[in-house]
This record gives structure tokens, C-alpha cells and sequence, in this order.
């Protein structure tokens, strides 16, 4: 099972600043990974996808990078929407399918 | 935009059955695109997988839940089913029906996902 790993557990951030989520692979995930923005009593939502690309919708401060083991998920200029906790998952060995445990992004 | 919605009891005793329904809208299950899954959310933790299904295809489970669970699918209904058997307090959790898109055998990314269901294990 591939273990995925994110940091930092909770982030504090200003509006209008620049948020930086890492999720870490415990071997090659190549681009196989996604990332979700869940909200208090809602299901996760799809933001991005095959590591840097946005699904239908989601703005253009959400950004993705990485490949391999090593991914970063970007909000360029956060608004107040954008505080949730967000998961990365892999989808490149299954089963079993698995996410990470969470970063949650809070107002500081 | 394909649509999910999990139905079932949200009480369920230790030792029995936990038995959901999510009924897709807006879309086929008999699309060629998807896997239909489970996924489940302990209290105030991450997300884990349960399992999919294809809807002309063979099942896959999380190992971790494999002896307790089945998966089926009922196309003439636009459904699928999650049966965990022999619940204890640890299976207490949201459950959500999520669709999974797939290009190639197995699924990738979960892109729509129910509103989710608590299922509580409690005598």
C-alpha cells in the first residue's frame, strides 16, 4: 500500500497570501495524483488532477505540481472560501486507492 | 454532471449488516468512463477507500476491508450497493458514493461524490 503523506497538518495563512501544500509518496506515484478541498459537513471536491491540472471549474489560484513523490498544491492569493482541509490521493497502484490525512488551511 | 445520492439506515447495530444505496442521476451507470465507488470518513479523519465496481465488471476491495464487504450493481436501477458485514463501532463513519473517472483499466481521480450518509454502529 502506498502511503501518502502531507504537511504541514494545519497551516495558517493570511488572506490574499500564498498557500503551499506538500503530499509525499512512499514510492512513485508518477503524475497519478489528485487533490481535493473538502468543507465542514460537505463531501471533497475535485480540484486538480494527473498532478497539475484543474478539474471543470476550479479558479486559477489553484495550482498542482510534482511527479513521482513529491507534489505541491499552490492557492496563489487566498480568499475566504479557500479555508478548508485539503487531500491528496494516489491513483497509480490500487487497490487500495489512498489519500493523505489531511492539510487543514485556517485564517491567520 | 453525473449526480449521487447514498440512501440507507443511519443506525445499525454491532455484529449486523450495514447495508447503503447511491442511486446515480444525470449520467449512465452503464458509462463506459467510470468506476462506482465507496469511500468513508471516520469522525473527524481521513478519507479511505472501500472499494469500486465497473458496471459490467468484477469488484476491487480495500484489502484492510475484503473479508467484510460487497459491492454490486443494479444497471435496470442506475444504482450500486455497499454491504459491510459484521460492524463494530470502528465502522461508524460518513459514508460517500463518489464516481471515478477511468481512461485506461482502473480508476483514477474521484471527480463527483455524493453529499455523504453517518452510519452509526451502536446497540
Amino acid at each position: 500500500e502506498i502511503v501518502m503523506t502531507q504537511s504541514p497538518a494545519t497551516l495558517s495563512v493570511s488572506p490574499g497570501e500564498r498557500a503551499t501544500l506538500s503530499c509525499r509518496a512512499s514510492q512513485s506515484v508518477r503524475s497519478n495524483l489528485a487533490w481535493y478541498q473538502q468543507k465542514p459537513g460537505q463531501a471533497p471536491r475535485l480540484l486538480i488532477y494527473d498532478a497539475s491540472t484543474r478539474a471543470t471549474g476550479i479558479p486559477a489560484r489553484f495550482s498542482g505540481s510534482g511527479s513521482g513523490t513529491e507534489f505541491t498544491l499552490t492557492i496563489s492569493s487566498l480568499q475566504s472560501e479557500d479555508f478548508a482541509v485539503y487531500y491528496c490521493q494516489q491513483y497509480n497502484t490500487w487497490p487500495p486507492y489512498t489519500f493523505g490525512q489531511g492539510t487543514k488551511l485556517e485564517i491567520k | 454532471q453525473v449526480q449521487l445520492q447514498e440512501s440507507g439506515p443511519g443506525l445499525v447495530k454491532p455484529s449486523q449488516t450495514l447495508s447503503l444505496t447511491c442511486t446515480v442521476s444525470g449520467g449512465s451507470i452503464r458509462s463506459g468512463d467510470y468506476y462506482w465507488n465507496w469511500i468513508r470518513q471516520h469522525p473527524g479523519k481521513g478519507l479511505e477507500w472501500i472499494g469500486h465496481i465497473y458496471y459490467s465488471g468484477s469488484p476491487y476491495y480495500n484489502p484492510s476491508l475484503k473479508s467484510r464487504v460487497t459491492i454490486s450493481v443494479d444497471t435496470s436501477k442506475n444504482q450500486f450497493s455497499l454491504k459491510l458485514s459484521s460492524v463494530t463501532a470502528a465502522d461508524t463513519a460518513v459514508y460517500y458514493c463518489a464516481s471515478q473517472y477511468s481512461s485506461s483499466p482502473g480508476g483514477e481521480y474521484f471527480d463527483n461524490w455524493g453529499q455523504g450518509t453517518l452510519v452509526t454502529v451502536s446497540s
